[in-house]
């Protein structure tokens, strides 16, 4: 079965440093990996995706984030983080036998002044 | 392109009653995906179509719950009968290839 993890709940970052939003998956054959990111009452919106090619994909808002394929990681990724950046992440990796997008539990990024 | 459309925002309604949950995907896309969002299950596909045909409804969590797809432009998620416990937060997807589009959402709270 394929399958997401986060293993982070929480990760809080000071504004202006770096900041990662950890994510390991599970497939069997080349996976379709996606970010999304959710603000408080709103809907999921779409950050970034890997299908192929480059390992480092460059997303919305100045995220991106690298595919590891020996580490079957897909770390979120941004240089300097901002207040406005606080919200639920979450990472996905499509079921390639059905097309659905299995969510990890997601990790809820907050980002003090 | 206005996006998945869902409608409506939010619902609240007596234990009991029938919800309809409504969704409008994007045009051309030819797959509809059901999740819902809660604090403790996170967010659970609960059933999706290709092609306005569904493929896996095993996320459905009992048979109070009920989904169709006349056309390529609607879709349904029916509730009937609600209970306290069906409160959550309803997207509808839809996709093409390997894009996919969410919708705000609805809020349905059972009381």
């Amino acid at each position: 079965a394929q399958s997401v993890a986060q293993p982070e709940d929480q990760v809080n970052v000071a504004e202006g440093n770096p900041l990662t939003v950890k994510c390991t998956y599970s497939v069997s054959g080349n996976p379709y990996l996606f970010w999304y990111v959710q603000y408080p009452n709103r809907g999921l919106q779409f950050l970034l995706k890997y299908i192929t090619g480059d390992n480092l994909v460059k997303g919305s808002y100045g995220f991106e984030a690298e595919f590891n394929k020996s580490q079957t990681s897909f770390h979120l990724k941004k240089p300097s983080a901002l207040v406005s950046d606080s919200a639920l992440y979450f990472c996905a990796v499509r079921d390639i036998y059905g097309g659905k997008l299995i969510f990890g539990q997601g990790t809820e990024l907050s980002v003090k002044p | 392109d206005a996006g998945v459309i869902q409608s409506p925002r939010h619902e609240v309604t007596e234990m009991g009653q029938e919800v309809t949950l409504r969704c409008k995907p994007i045009s051309g896309h030819n797959s509809l995906f059901w999740y819902r969002q809660t604090m403790m299950r996170g967010l659970e596909l609960l059933i999706y179509f290709n092609n306005n045909v569904p493929i896996d409804d095993s996320g459905m969590p009992e048979d109070r719950f009920s989904a169709k797809m006349p056309n390529a432009s609607f879709s349904t998620l029916k509730i009937q009968p609600s209970e306290p416990r069906d409160s959550a937060v309803y997207f509808c997807a839809s996709s093409l290839i390997s894009g996919f589009a969410f919708g705000s959402g609805t809020r349905l709270t059972v009381v």
